[in-house]
C-alpha cells in the first residue's frame, strides 16, 4: 500500500525550460510536504517543504504547489539547470506518527 | 559544521552473516531515522527514535533486523543472517524535532550493503 505515489520515474528537460514533478498521496491527514534532491552516492537533500494549510511554497527557483482536494502536489523548477539533474523524492510528514512517507523518486535530466 | 556520518560507505557479505551499520546523527538532534532504498524503489521507513522513548520499529521488516540508539546519539542497525533480498542502500536520517511540524531531515551518504 503505498501512500505517497510519484508515477514519473524519469523526466528530462531541456535547460531554461520548466520542470514539472508530480507527487500524489492517499492520507489526508498529512500535515506537512516535503521534496529532496538526491545525487548518485550521496544521502538525499532538503529542498523545499509545504504546510497542508497552504497551497504553495516559493523559494527562488523552486516553488511547490499543492491541491488538497485532488491529494496532489507538484515541484515547478523555472529556469531549469543541468545542475538541476538528479533524483527527486516527495514525502509526506505525518505529525501523529512523526513518520515520513517518502514517494519513489523522480529522475530529472535537464538537457543543456 | 559536522553533518550526519555513515560507516562503512560500502559492505559486501555473504549470506548468512551478521552485519553492523553505524549511524553518527548531528550533535542535537534529537530524532533518528533509518532508511532502506532497494533498486529502482523509494525510500522505505525502518525505524525512528525520539529522544529517551521506545522507538517506533514498525517498519522493520523482519525480527532479523534490530537498531539501538545509545546515549540519545549514535545508532547501530543490525542486520543477523543476511539475505540476498536484503541488499540495499541504507540510509540514516536526523532531525531536530524543535516542532510538531516536519522538521528537516538530514541524510548520511547511507551504507551500501551488498549480500552475496
Amino acid at each position: 500500500d503505498q501512500q505517497v505515489k510519484q508515477n514519473s520515474p524519469s523526466l528530462s528537460v531541456q535547460e531554461g525550460r520548466i520542470s514539472i514533478l508530480n507527487c500524489d498521496y492517499t492520507n489526508s491527514m498529512f500535515d506537512y510536504f516535503l521534496w529532496y534532491k538526491k545525487y548518485p552516492a550521496e544521502g538525499p537533500t532538503f529542498l523545499i517543504s509545504i504546510s497542508s494549510i497552504k497551497d504553495k511554497n516559493e523559494d527562488g527557483r523552486f516553488t511547490v504547489f499543492l491541491n488538497k482536494s485532488a491529494k496532489h502536489l507538484s515541484l515547478h523548477i523555472v529556469p531549469s539547470q543541468p545542475g538541476d539533474s538528479a533524483v527527486y523524492f516527495c514525502a509526506a510528514f505525518h505529525s501523529g506518527t512523526y513518520k515520513y512517507i517518502f514517494g519513489t523518486g523522480t529522475r530529472l535530466k535537464v538537457l543543456a | 559544521g559536522a553533518g550526519v556520518s555513515q560507516s562503512p560507505s560500502n559492505k559486501v557479505t555473504e549470506k548468512g552473516k551478521d552485519v553492523e551499520l553505524r549511524c553518527d546523527p548531528i550533535s542535537g538532534h534529537t530524532a533518528l531515522y533509518w532508511y532502506r532504498q532497494s533498486l529502482g524503489q523509494g525510500l522505505e521507513f525502518l525505524i525512528y527514535f525520539q529522544g529517551n522513548s521506545a522507538p517506533d520499529k514498525s517498519g522493520l521488516p523482519s525480527d532479523r533486523f534490530s537498531a539501538e540508539r545509545t546515549g540519545g546519539s549514535v545508532s547501530t542497525l543490525t542486520i543477523q543472517r543476511t539475505q540476498q533480498e536484503d541488499s540495499a542502500v541504507y540510509l540514516c536520517a536526523s532531525s531536530p524535532r524543535t516542532s510538531g511540524r516536519g522538521d528537516t531531515q538530514y541524510f548520511g551518504p547511507g551504507t551500501r550493503l551488498t549480500v552475496l
